[in-house]
């Protein structure tokens, strides 16, 4: 267990509906960051949040978009859903290269499937 | 354009064997190298990371970096079923916690 959670677990949405999904980090944790998964590919960087301020962001479009609280709660939401973002979405949380320590903890993931 | 290579395989091993498997990055600059392991339809999880040229053990495992050659490898030794899964390879190029991964390589032990 690494202390990191996200809802729901699964998700299925047609194309061009929004979508929320959630994220808590572990606690003291400042910097989260969100990914994408597609089948057989690894985990693609959309953006991070450090301290409630997007901290970079990937090759992702801006209909990606993103939240972060000071519980250590964030959010992922998307925008005009398309058929390619069916994927799982990883949110993963660390102390920062800033708290001393790079190394990221991944959440269980939410699958998104667009029809 | 920053990239981690990874072969995707599947690398079979027998049980007990040594499992090794690779991973080439593109920026020399890059810092801090991990690997994550993979079951089907679960997330990643951190197995080792490393910062320094060199080995790092942690039990059966054991991470090598040589950054002159821009590779990184992790060995797994006593190879049991229970490691089969995908191996991610990851890189945070400038310790800015933007981490590209590879691929992966799924690793196969047979019993």
């Amino acid at each position: 267990e690494t202390g990191v959670t996200q809802s729901p677990t699964h998700l299925i949405k047609t194309r061009g509906q929004q979508v929320t999904l959630r994220c808590s980090s572990q606690s003291g944790h400042n910097t989260v960051s969100w990914y994408q998964q597609a089948l057989g590919q690894g985990p693609q960087f959309i953006f991070q949040y450090y301290r409630e301020e997007e901290n970079g962001r990937g090759n992702f479009p801006p209909r990606f978009s993103g939240l972060q609280f000071p519980n250590y709660s964030s959010e992922l939401n998307v925008n005009a859903l398309e058929l390619d973002d069916s994927a799982l979405y990883l949110c993963a949380s660390s102390l920062g290269a800033s708290g001393g320590s790079d190394e990221q903890f991944f959440g269980p993931g939410t699958r998104l499937t667009v029809l | 354009q920053k990239e981690v290579e990874q072969n995707s395989g599947p690398l079979s091993v027998p049980e007990g064997a040594i499992a090794s498997l690779n991973c080439t990055y593109s920026d020399r600059g890059s810092q801090s190298f991990f690997w994550y392991r993979q079951y089907s339809g679960k997330s990643p999880e951190l197995i080792m990371f490393i910062y320094s040229n060199g080995d790092k053990e942690d039990g059966r495992f054991t991470a090598q970096l040589n950054k002159a050659s821009q590779y990184v490898s992790l060995l797994i030794r006593d190879s049991q079923p229970s490691d089969s899964a995908t191996y991610l390879c990851a890189v945070n190029v400038n310790r800015d916690d933007k981490i590209i991964f590879g691929k992966g390589t799924r690793l196969h032990i047979l019993p």
